[in-house]
């Protein structure tokens, strides 16, 4: 089980933010961020804990191992007003987290 | 440019079925495992199904186990989700996804496919 906080967090443009992904046992760095917008297909960010897809600007990065993550956004953006899931891939089922909505 | 196009969305009764489609382009679809994702509405992602590249593998979510099927044809580049016994909290919008990493994680996603059993 993934558990992510906080739910909801609200933010001006140009601040920071560090969102927590909490995994109930070992994932080692397994472990995944998506962004997701209203209306819009999920976009891989981080793989890896920490290795970040392609095109993803650096503002955004990601750390951990065993069981606490976190993504780390800076200078946000008005696009970046989504929900940010984790997901892990060392046990079956893959399972998410259940997402924490960032409003800019 | 790698693309996913689904198909087959529909409203269906409570115990009819459905088959979803998704049309791969712009990368060698017979390489990758493939996944269909859902998100109900209100709620977060929830993984479905994979099949490997080879069709060897295929696991489901135990919430439809036994009453869907994903399937692939590489020939057309496409994976099928064949959905019987529907039920109420399969509404969802259903996404098929690459998998990259050991299948463990999706790169590339489709626009999604409104599945709504009412």
């Amino acid at each position: 089980v993934l558990t992510q906080s906080p739910d909801t967090l609200s933010l001006s443009p140009g601040e920071s933010v560090t969102l927590s992904c909490r995994a109930s046992r070992d994932v080692s760095i397994m472990l995944a961020w998506y962004q997701h917008k209203p209306g819009q297909r999920p976009r891989l960010l981080v793989s890896e804990s920490t290795k970040r897809a392609s095109g993803v600007p650096a503002r955004f990065s990601g750390r951990g191992s065993g069981t606490d993550f976190t993504l780390a956004i800076s200078g946000l953006q008005p696009e970046d007003s989504a929900v940010y899931y984790c997901q892990q891939r060392s046990n079956w089922p893959l399972t998410f987290g259940g997402g924490t909505k960032v409003e800019i | 440019q790698e693309q996913l196009v689904e198909s087959g969305g529909a409203v269906v009764q409570p115990g009819g079925s459905l088959r979803l489609s998704c049309v791969a382009s712009g990368f060698s679809f017979a390489s990758h495992g493939m996944h269909w994702v859902r998100q109900a509405p209100g709620k977060g992602l929830e993984w479905v199904a994979l099949i490997s590249y080879d069709v060897v593998t295929t696991l489901y979510a135990d919430a439809v186990r036994g009453r869907f099927t994903i399937s692939r044809d590489n020939s057309r580049s496409t994976v099928h989700l064949q959905m019987n016994n529907l039920r109420l909290d399969d509404t969802a919008v259903y996404y098929c996804a690459r998998g990259i990493t050991g299948y463990g994680y999706f790169d590339l996603w489709g626009q999604g496919a409104q599945v709504t059993v009412s």
